[in-house]
């Protein structure tokens, strides 16, 4: 069990610029999370996956995001046209129904536009 | 709308001394609590997970209470230590459709002084 991957750890950016990131869940974990953090503030919710399926998403997803899970296995999230209110912390976590609900996390990507 | 409170936002404590972290929610329709601690500028490790139905988790020098009738978790380090001084983050989740999306408290910011 390696854990949560997420691929780059940090990413600067110039606004208007798309980006993308890409998240490796726990192997088994059919369920998968992203949530933004900002500074100083608790992680919030943007969207989740239950194998390839997109399930829900959060109103803080806006048209410029898009998330995938193509083969229920890794994920990634885009950001298109970037906009220096989109520097955050993006995280994201998996979780199974053998884990009853505990969601792990992995490092983060850490994103600045300037 | 569910909301997730810790109070305080920081604290800081001398070596030995036992910590109380607080987090009210404002939903008691909740499946599940999970504390979380977070280094600065590294993701999510989790600490401790309490279904709806529990009262209390305890791993080590850790325990964390759930009072879901009054909305109210408490964790508690045992003899705090210098390596203790992180942001612990509660949330609860609420199972929604396959998944179980997580609502954070804003965390508490601890230093423990040697």
């Amino acid at each position: 069990d390696t854990g949560v991957s997420q691929d780059p750890r940090h990413k600067i950016t110039k606004r208007g610029q798309n980006v993308t990131f890409r998240c490796d869940p726990i192997s088994e974990h059919n369920r998968l999370y992203w949530y933004r953090q900002t500074l100083g503030q608790g992680p919030e919710f943007l969207t989740y996956f239950q194998n390839e399926a997109q399930l829900e998403k959060s109103r803080l997803l806006s048209d410029r995001f898009s998330a995938e899970r193509p083969k229920g296995s890794f994920s990634t999230l885009e950001i298109q046209r970037t906009e220096q209110g989109d520097s955050a912390m993006y995280l994201c976590a998996s979780s199974s129904p053998e884990t009853r609900g505990e969601q792990y996390f992995g490092p983060g990507t850490r994103l600045t536009v300037t | 709308k569910q909301e997730v409170t810790q109070i305080p936002a920081a604290l800081s404590v001398p070596e030995g001394e036992n910590l109380v972290l607080n987090c009210s929610f404002t939903d008691s329709a909740i499946y599940n609590l999970q504390w979380f601690r977070q280094d600065p500028g590294k993701g999510l490790t989790s600490l401790l997970l309490i279904q709806s139905s529990q009262r209390e988790q305890t791993s080590g020098r850790l325990n964390a209470s759930l009072d879901k009738s009054s909305g109210r978790s408490t964790l508690y380090i045992a003899a705090s230590q210098p390596g203790d001084s992180a942001t612990y983050l509660c949330a609860v989740g609420v199972v929604k459709a396959a998944g179980n999306k997580l609502t954070f408290g804003g965390g508490t910011r601890v230093l423990v002084k040697p």
